[in-house]
């Protein structure tokens, strides 16, 4: 079975400085994806940022980037620039490529930013 | 798009009674998830449909649990009896098969006292 770890329950940064969130994962599966889920206190799930295994090259989308481990199955989100609005609990979550489409989530990391 | 579309937002429901919750999911996917959010066992997926038939529904707590999908543009999550452990978040989201990653709704507050 998959599962997916994150180890930091919490963690805070300062507004405009980097912060990077980890995630490890655990499948036997070759091929996956990997996904940064956002949930502010309006509790809305919101995709953040996609990988897929197979592509080498590290997903961006404007201020969050990823650093995609295949070997080491990590999947560390880094947010650049962090904003007020940045504050949430931020998910990780695996979904094997075949037919069946569930995501499997980790814990959850809350982060706070600090003005 | 308006996005998946959850009803009610919140949801406050005396021990014993029947809660419905119901979910339309984005034109066009064809995959729908209902998932139970808690402090103590965080996300889970309690049910998944594929074009309308249930897929897995091993994450269904107990008979007390039941879903449906009558059409590829409506789901139902229904609780009978109520129980106050069932007071959680109750998302739904729906996604594409050519497009991994889910579309969350904005969820139900349930309350059960």
């Amino acid at each position: 079975a998959q599962t997916v770890t994150q180890s930091q329950p919490e963690m805070s940064v300062q507004e405009a400085e980097t912060v990077t969130l980890s995630c490890t994962y655990d499948t036997s599966e070759s091929d996956y994806y990997l996904f940064w889920y956002k949930q502010p206190p309006s509790r809305q799930m919101i995709l953040v940022i996609r990988q897929e295994a197979y592509k080498q090259q590290n997903a961006t989308e404007n201020r969050f980037s990823v650093n995609f481990q295949k070997a080491a199955k990590s999947f560390s989100l880094k947010i650049s620039d962090s904003q007020l609005g940045d504050a949430a609990m931020y998910f990780c979550a695996y979904n094997p490529s075949n037919s069946a489409r569930q995501l499997t989530f980790g814990s959850g990391t809350q982060l706070t930013v600090l003005p | 798009d308006a996005g998946v579309i959850q009803s009610p937002r919140h949801e406050v429901t005396e021990m014993g009674q029947e809660v419905t919750l119901r979910c339309k999911p984005i034109s066009g996917h064809n995959s729908l998830f209902w998932y139970r959010q808690t402090m103590m066992r965080g996300l889970e997926l309690l049910i998944y449909f594929n074009n309308n038939v249930p897929i897995d529904d091993s994450g269904m707590p107990e008979d007390r649990f039941s879903a449906k999908m009558p059409n590829a543009s409506f789901s139902t999550l229904k609780i009978q009896p109520s129980e106050p452990r069932d007071s959680a978040v109750y998302f739904c989201a729906s996604s594409l098969d050519s497009l991994p990653g889910y579309t969350f709704g904005s969820g139900t507050r349930l309350t059960v006292v």
